[in-house]
């Protein structure tokens, strides 16, 4: 069974460029969860989606969007980059509750 | 105080070592608790799930909750090099029946000496 998949894998951006993140969950699992990770706060809970609806948010500013598709495919997107979004981000599906699969992430630099 | 405190080691054994990972936390509804195993420049890979108190037990890892000191441990059995990575906590409430939303300690990172 194919595993969580997310591209790019690494993207180098410039400050006030925006970006857009892809992840195609575990087939069947309808819920996905973004997190940003980072040395300093770690991994940090962004949004998640279930059904195409947004079902939970964390505390980031409104910057970070996301969507999720009828196949359950979603992305995540950055607007007006900063030099501190520099991070891992990570997406994890989900078919029951408390079992969370995650991608490899993509590895996001601003400059 | 954070919601969510994990010893960040970094933590050296020999092999065959028993490895112990703890974390402590404040939100007394929590109700679900992981374990993440994440290697250098991978994705967090889920070891154990639990919920509520008790103890969980999946071959050399054995997981524990203590709810009434909001404490929760991993054992390692027979630690091997190839159990060198950083370890993760995390939980959550899972309210309002979201999946999402998990609560992660920083990590402790684990290495096993040959």
């Amino acid at each position: 069974k194919a595993g969580v998949t997310q591209t790019p894998r690494y993207l180098i951006k410039t400050r006030g460029q925006q970006v857009t993140l892809s992840c195609s969950p575990i087939s069947g699992h309808r819920s996905v969860s973004w997190y940003q990770q980072t040395p300093g706060q770690g991994l940090q809970f962004l949004f998640e989606y279930f059904s195409e609806t947004q079902r939970n948010k964390g505390n980031f500013p409104g910057r970070f969007s996301g969507r999720q598709f009828s196949n359950s495919r979603s992305e995540m997107n950055v607007s007006t980059l900063e030099l501190g979004d520099s991070a891992l981000y990570l997406c994890a599906s989900s078919l029951v509750v408390g079992e969370q699969y995650f991608g490899p992430g993509t590895r996001l630099t601003v400059t | 105080q954070k919601e969510v405190e994990q010893d960040p080691g970094p933590l050296s054994v020999p092999e065959g070592a028993i490895v112990s990972l703890n974390c402590t936390y404040s939100n007394s509804a929590f109700q679900y608790f992981m374990w993440y195993r994440q290697y250098s420049r991978k994705g967090p890979e889920l070891l154990m799930y639990t919920y509520s108190s008790g103890n969980k037990e999946d071959g050399r890892f054995t997981a524990q909750v203590d709810k009434s000191s909001k404490y929760i441990s991993l054992f390692i059995r027979d630690s091997q090099p190839s159990d060198s990575a950083t370890y993760l906590c995390a939980m959550s409430d899972l309210t309002g029946g979201s999946q999402g939303n998990l609560i992660f300690g920083k990590g402790t990172k684990l290495s096993v000496k040959p």
